[in-house]
């Protein structure tokens, strides 16, 4: 069974550009996640989606970041435009219906310059 | 005050030896317990997940959730170079929500 994918690995971008980053759940889960760490803080929850559906948004840091989740399935995280402060690992995970466990995927390193 | 406190370490220890990790935290609403490990430029890893106080164990890997005290614990049994790693606690007030994360602590196994 495939893991969590996301894409891309690695993003370059100046100040004031926009990057759209791509999660992949697992097969089945319903659950879909995004954190961010911060180079020296902890991970930090942005956001959950229940299927297609925003469930908690709270960790948004502001409305430059726009996540979607297309019919369910994969999800799409935007950042419009990027900021310096907005570099970080953003990690998406994901999990089944009733169940605590979450997989995460292996990250997407944002550096804004 | 931070929700979930773990001392970042690192924490080096000889080949075999037993790894006690720990982590705090302050808000009693938690239940559910997690270690995850984590590998340089990889994604968190779930190795444990306690429900509410109590032990657990799978392999040479046991955890220990005390909510009286609240504090939780990652015993490493026969430690190996392989688990040389970050492992980072991770809880949740229930299921299918957000969880709230240590710092991770950075673990070195000198063969």
């Amino acid at each position: 069974e495939a893991g969590v994918t996301q894409f891309p690995s690695h993003s370059v971008i100046e100040k004031g550009q926009t990057v759209t980053l791509r999660c992949d759940p697992i097969s089945g889960h319903d659950n879909l996640y995004w954190y961010r760490r911060v180079m020296g803080k902890e991970i930090k929850f942005l956001l959950h989606f229940v299927k297609e559906s925003k469930q908690d948004e709270s960790g948004m840091p502001n409305n430059r970041f726009l996540a979607e989740r297309t019919g369910g399935t994969y999800s799409t995280l935007k950042v419009q435009p990027a900021e310096l402060e907005d570099s970080g690992v953003y990690f998406c995970a994901s999990s089944q219906e009733f169940r605590t466990e979450q997989f995460f995927g292996p990250g997407t390193r944002l550096t804004v310059l | 005050q931070k929700e979930v406190e773990q001392d970042p370490g690192p924490l080096s220890v000889p080949e075999g030896a037993i790894v006690s990790l720990n982590c705090t935290y302050s808000n009693s609403a938690f239940q559910y317990f997690m270690w995850y490990r984590q590998y340089s430029r990889k994604g968190p890893e779930l190795l444990m997940y306690t429900y509410s106080s109590g032990n657990k164990e799978d392999g040479r890997f046991t955890a220990q959730v005390d909510k009286s005290s609240k504090y939780i614990s990652l015993f490493i049994r026969d430690s190996q170079p392989s688990d040389s790693a970050t492992y980072l606690c991770a809880m949740s007030v229930d299921s299918n929500y957000q969880l709230i994360w240590g710092a991770g602590t950075k673990l070195i196994i000198k063969p």
